[in-house]
C-alpha cells in the first residue's frame, strides 16, 4: 500500500513556483522519497529523489523536513507543459508503490 | 525518450483469451518491472525480474506471468483475460537494487481492452 498522502489536485499560475506537498509520517530510516510525474497518455517520468537532505536538479527541488515525515516538491517556474499527475513515493530500492498522486494544473 | 519500447501500443482481446505484451529495456539494465494502470488510478506493481528471475511480486494472481531474456527484452503474459484486466500496462527498466540510481525508465505502455 502507498505510504504517502497528497492533495487530490492543485492549480498554479504559469511562471510561478508550484509547491506540491506530501505527507509520509511512517517513513523508515532507509526509505527514500521519490517524485515522478505522468503527463496524459505517457509513461511516468522520474523527477527527483532524496533521503534526508534537500535536493535540486534541472527539473525541480525537493525539500524534506528534518523529521522526514513530509516533503515538498518545488517546480520553480511552472509552464503549461508541467500540467500532469505528480506522484510522491516512499520506498527502499526499485519497487515503487504509486498512490493516486496530485493533479497539477498550470494555467495561463 | 527513455530508451524503453513496448509493443503493441494498443490491442483488443475478448474474455478468456491470452495476451503477451513485450518490452525492450535500456541496454545494460538488468531489472525490469511491470505495472498495471487502470483508468484514473496510479500504476500498480505487478512484478519485477532481475537477471531473468522473478524478484518480487505485487497482489496479482498467477495468471499474470513474465519472462526476461538476456538481450534486455521481456514479456508480460496474462491468461484467462477478465474485463477488469483492461488497463495500460507499463514496463520500466532499471539497474538492480544494489546499484539503483533512483530512476525507473518507463515505456509508453500497451493499452489493453478486454471485451
Amino acid at each position: 500500500d502507498a505510504k504517502t498522502t497528497q492533495p487530490t489536485s492543485m492549480d498554479c499560475a504559469e511562471g510561478r513556483a508550484a509547491n506540491l506537498p506530501c505527507n509520509h509520517s511512517t517513513i523508515s530510516g532507509n526509505e527514500y522519497v521519490y517524485w515522478y510525474r505522468q503527463i496524459h497518455s505517457q509513461g511516468p517520468q522520474y523527477i527527483i529523489h532524496g533521503l534526508k537532505n534537500n535536493e535540486t536538479n534541472e527539473m525541480a527541488s525537493l525539500i524534506i523536513t528534518e523529521d522526514r515525515k513530509s516533503s515538498t516538491l518545488i517546480l520553480p517556474h511552472a509552464t503549461l507543459r508541467d500540467t500532469a499527475v505528480y506522484y510522491c513515493i516512499v520506498t527502499y530500492g526499485n519497487k515503487l508503490v504509486f498512490g493516486a498522486g496530485t493533479i497539477l494544473r498550470v494555467k495561463s | 525518450e527513455t530508451g524503453v519500447t513496448q509493443s503493441p501500443t494498443h490491442l483488443i482481446k475478448t474474455r478468456g483469451q491470452q495476451v503477451t505484451l513485450r518490452c525492450s529495456s535500456q541496454s545494460g539494465h538488468n531489472t525490469v518491472s511491470w505495472y498495471q494502470q487502470a483508468l484514473g488510478q496510479g500504476p500498480q506493481f505487478i512484478f519485477q525480474y532481475y537477471r531473468e528471475e522473478e524478484n518480487g511480486r505485487g497482489n496479482f494472481p498467477p495468471r499474470f506471468s513474465g519472462l526476461q531474456f538476456p538481450n534486455y527484452s521481456s514479456e508480460l503474459n496474462v491468461n484467462a483475460l477478465e474485463l477488469d484486466d483492461s488497463a495500460l500496462y507499463l514496463c520500466a527498466s532499471s539497474l538492480g537494487q544494489g546499484a539503483f540510481t533512483g530512476e525507473l525508465f518507463f515505456g509508453e505502455g500497451s493499452r489493453l481492452t478486454v471485451l
